[in-house]
């Protein structure tokens, strides 16, 4: 029952190095989404995708990119890393819009660290 | 756009009640959530109110007035592992996201 898998875990980048996060779900979702949350600003969005093939920005996509390829999967794509993205990453994943209530679905983070 | 305040920290004891209050302002009003967030780990979704009144699963309770754009989470019988940070949010005007508040860190004592 993995649910929402995140890979990696930990990260340490430096300046200027591009990197790229991986989101899978095995629940057949067809919403996700990139979250980053820093310490006092809750979770803010960077981009999402509402199908495969997909994508749309959020309130914060600046220095970020995304891929929706595949129905499961999610990248998030950071081609030149900066200090200010140093941060926590979570994807997400919902059920389409037929539901009145569709919950979010969690990964548990990806934490990078840009020195 | 749309912004949702609530308290940054709650404190209270084991086995007691506590509220934790969101005020939102948005464009267009899809639904009020609640998620909880232990330690930095995964946010898991709590409740969800699209109309107004109180919602009650077991211990949790949400309750939400679209007139006054407020809701608020009803935590009983505390436990300490309820200590966590508790976010409201609601849906975008594009239905298809949510706009999450800073976070209300709850923390329980003996």
């Amino acid at each position: 029952n993995a649910g929402v898998t995140q890979t990696p875990k930990f990260r340490v980048l430096k300046t200027g190095q591009s990197m790229t996060l991986l989101c899978a779900q095995d629940m057949n979702h067809e919403y996700m989404y990139w979250y980053r949350q820093d310490p006092g600003m809750g979770l803010r969005l960077i981009h999402y995708s509402v199908g495969e093939g997909t994508t749309a920005k959020g309130e914060v996509p600046d220095g970020y990119n995304v891929s929706r390829l595949k129905k499961q999967n999610f990248l998030l794509g950071l081609e030149s890393a900066a200090p200010s993205q140093t941060s926590v990453y979570f994807c997400a994943s919902s059920p389409g819009t037929v539901y009145s209530n569709q919950p979010q679905h969690f990964g548990d983070g990806t934490r990078l660290s840009i020195l | 756009g749309q912004s949702l305040e609530q308290p940054s920290e709650v404190t209270a004891v084991e086995g007691a009640i506590v509220q934790i209050n969101c005020t939102y302002q948005t464009s267009g009003f899809y639904g009020l959530s609640w998620y909880q967030q232990h330690d930095g780990g995964a946010p898991t979704f709590l409740s969800y109110n699209a109309l107004d009144g109180l919602e009650e699963t077991g211990r949790f309770s949400s309750f939400l007035s679209r007139s006054d754009s407020y809701g608020y989470l009803l935590l009983q019988e505390l436990q300490m592992k309820d200590s966590a940070s508790y976010f409201c949010a609601v849906r975008g005007s594009g239905y298809s996201t949510l706009t999450f508040g800073k976070g209300t860190m709850l923390l329980v004592s003996p």
